[in-house]
């Protein structure tokens, strides 16, 4: 079983739209979470952190955290044609300095 | 958020030949520092962790010998492949984990460096 899991995609979406990418994760002792945003040929870019459970919202992005159904998502609003990259998901688990990252999703946003 | 740079962002070398990438911290202190390796349409593949001081700590299969680490101080880890082949061309990033701040707790990436061995 791999310890973060990603839908690879690629995800579709209308301009305008919401994009909603999920992850879910085995170490139930993880307390924090990130996700990155990589575009092709380009180095992976910090979007949002998050350690609590409930939501966390950052202009157009909003990461949600379950921590008892291992599950953390990031939801994209009005989704732009910019935003088509790769979305990592990567959690750090109890008591290393080690990210542990998916395998990512791929969104892609048409106009 | 936090910067991380590396250099040189792109090399091409021949086969035998040694390549150093340095990678700094330039607006805070970092003593621990991260290698990455990701071939074209793969997923990150975390190389060792490189600790300010100490030996670095390496991931199963990467040969300790081939990828020498140092990080001698707070804000510069370097990377060298040593007698590098072409299947060691790949993309190289390193990133830096911030302890103190606004940006606590985050890890921040370098933008790469594109080893290309002839």
């Amino acid at each position: 079983q791999k310890e973060v899991e990603q839908n690879s995609g690629p995800l579709s979406v209308p301009e305008g739209a919401i994009a909603s990418l999920n992850c879910t994760y085995s170490d139930r002792g993880s307390q924090s979470f990130f996700w990155y945003r990589q575009y092709s040929g380009k180095s992976p870019e910090l979007i949002m952190s998050i350690y609590s459970n409930g939501d966390k919202e950052d202009g157009r992005f909003t990461a949600q955290l379950n921590k008892a159904s291992q599950y953390v998502s990031l939801l994209i609003r009005d989704s732009q044609p910019s935003d088509s990259a790769t979305y990592l998901c990567a959690v750090r688990p109890y008591n290393t300095d080690k990210l542990i990252f998916g395998t990512g999703t791929r969104l892609q946003v048409f106009p | 958020g936090a910067v991380v740079s590396q250099h040189p962002s792109r090399v091409i070398c021949k086969s035998g030949t040694s390549v150093k990438i340095e990678c700094r911290s330039l607006d805070f202190q970092a003593t621990t520092m991260f290698w990455y390796r990701q071939f074209p349409k793969q997923s990150l593949m975390l190389m060792a962790t490189s600790n300010e001081g100490s030996k670095a700590t390496y991931e199963q299969g990467v040969e300790k010998d081939k990828f020498l680490i140092n990080h001698a101080s707070l804000t510069l880890s370097t990377l060298t492949v040593t007698s590098a082949h072409p299947e060691d061309s790949s993309f190289y990033i390193c990133s830096a984990r911030v302890l103190a701040g606004a940006s606590y707790n985050e890890q921040f990436f370098g933008p790469g460096t594109r080893l290309t061995v002839l």
